[in-house]
């Protein structure tokens, strides 16, 4: 089974206004990361925030983790219709294997 | 500076055949990691190579086997294909010191027929 669960399942929101989407996973990790996927092509890396991090920043994008609970967010601010696509987070536990998640699909509308 | 590269792009094979699926790391990554990823799911680990061994393998059958060779570049294998091994195929390289902080290939599509 998969370490890690995204909710919600689907996002549409329109052009500027925010997304956030949530990543829930069972058991102790290394660092979780975060991962954008264009219509079933290759994965582009966004970003990666260690176990002992609890928030980290990258342009529009804001990642934060909360190892008490499991959990982590991705925030994307003032969203482009370019930002329409698959978001997957994935936990390292450290032995050499990612886990992902079935993703969040998000939709911009322009 | 080149990235990961995979091919070929589309492959398309009847059941019972066998395949192989090449990846070429992004310049200076030593360790390849292999996913299957079905339409509608998130990708799923098969196997992670570093020094020419398999180090770490997930829940797949022995009909997927694979290989590194000293330039770092992989192979994945599937034998004895089946309907249910249809799915897109991405390697992931990254360095071993790196908090395995990967970064993908554009993914091998397999369709059996």
């Amino acid at each position: 089974s998969q370490q890690g669960e995204e909710d919600p399942q689907a996002l549409s929101i329109q052009e500027g206004e925010n997304a956030t989407m949530n990543c829930s996973y069972k058991t102790s990790i290394n660092n979780l990361q975060w991962y954008r996927q264009n219509s079933g092509r290759g994965l582009v890396h966004l970003i990666l925030i260690r176990s002992n991090e609890r928030e980290k920043h990258s342009g529009r994008l804001r990642v934060t983790l909360d190892t008490s609970k499991k959990s982590s967010s991705l925030l994307i601010t003032a969203s482009r219709a370019a930002d329409t696509a698959s978001y997957f987070c994935a936990s390292y536990t450290g032995g050499f294997k990612t886990i992902f998640g079935a993703g969040t699909r998000l939709f911009v509308k322009a | 500076d080149a990235g990961v590269t995979q091919s070929p792009t589309h492959l398309i094979k009847t059941r019972g055949q066998q395949v192989t699926l090449r990846c070429s790391p992004k310049s200076g990554h030593d360790t390849v990691s292999w996913y299957q990823q079905a339409l509608g799911q998130g990708p799923q680990f098969i196997f992670q190579y570093y020094e020419e061994e398999e180090r770490q393998r997930g829940n797949f059958p022995d009909r997927f086997s694979g290989h590194q060779f000293p330039n770092y570049s992989s192979e994945l294998n599937v034998n004895a294909l089946l309907l249910g091994d249809s799915a897109l195929y991405l390697c992931a390289s990254s360095l071993a010191t790196s908090d395995n902080e990967q970064f993908f290939g554009p993914g091998t599509r397999l369709t059996v027929l």
